[in-house]
């Protein structure tokens, strides 16, 4: 079983819809969630971070975590083409050893 | 957040030879990091590079084979050393944030070996 596990679709939404991102962990010491957003040939770029259980909302993004089930998910509201990208979450101790999913390969159609 | 440039940004090269893969960090940062990127994949950690002391390698990656510098607080570099055809891959710097969790990345080093 990987430590941390990812669909990695791909998804393909219209433009407007609303899009849910998962990803599940088997390792309950993780404290620090993060999702990243990668466009292609870029490096990826951090999007979220949210400490332990909770919500956290930046604008059309939320970050929501529940640590009792091991499940994280990131939420886009009124998607735009411009968010097609791919979406890795992340997760840590420390900050010293982060772990990636496989990352979720998105598509907004116009 | 610190901004990382990272080059070469790709490059073709022979098997058998090396090829040193250069990060600057516009900022002083205690820890950093190289990650591999299969197509499609997820980041695979190499190495953390702390300034100062030997680099730490993760299960799989030797430092013969990805000889690691980390000379100031804001430059760090890898060689992919005795390149094959397996090490083509996307090779990612990045830095741990001094404000808050979390990383940034260069834009990565495309390298193919032929």
């Amino acid at each position: 079983q990987k430590e941390v596990e990812q669909d990695p679709g791909p998804l393909s939404v219209p433009e407007g819809a609303i899009v849910s991102l998962n990803c599940t962990y088997s390792n309950s010491a993780f404290q620090y969630f993060m999702w990243y957003r990668q466009y292609s040939r870029k490096g990826p770029e951090l999007l979220m971070y949210t400490y332990s259980s909770g919500n956290k909302e930046d604008g059309r993004f939320t970050a929501q975590v529940d640590k009792s089930s091991k499940y994280i998910s990131l939420f886009i509201r009124d998607s735009q083409p411009s968010d097609s990208a791919t979406y890795l979450c992340a997760m840590t101790l420390n900050n010293n050893d982060m772990r990636f999913g496989a990352g979720t390969r998105l598509t907004v159609k116009p | 957040s610190a901004v990382i440039s990272q080059k070469p940004s790709r490059d073709i090269c022979q098997r058998g030879t090396s090829l040193t893969i250069q990060c600057q960090v516009d900022s002083q940062v205690t820890m950093m990091f190289w990650y591999r990127q299969q197509p499609g994949q997820s980041l695979t950690l190499i190495a953390t590079a702390n300034q100062g002391s030997e680099a730490t390698y993760e299960s799989g990656f030797v430092i013969d084979k990805f000889p690691i510098s980390r000379p100031n607080l804001t430059f760090s570099t890898l060689t992919v050393s005795n390149m094959s055809p397996e090490d083509s891959s996307i090779y990612l710097c990045s830095a741990a944030h001094s404000a808050n969790y979390g990383y940034t990345f260069g834009s990565g080093t495309r390298l193919t070996v032929v």
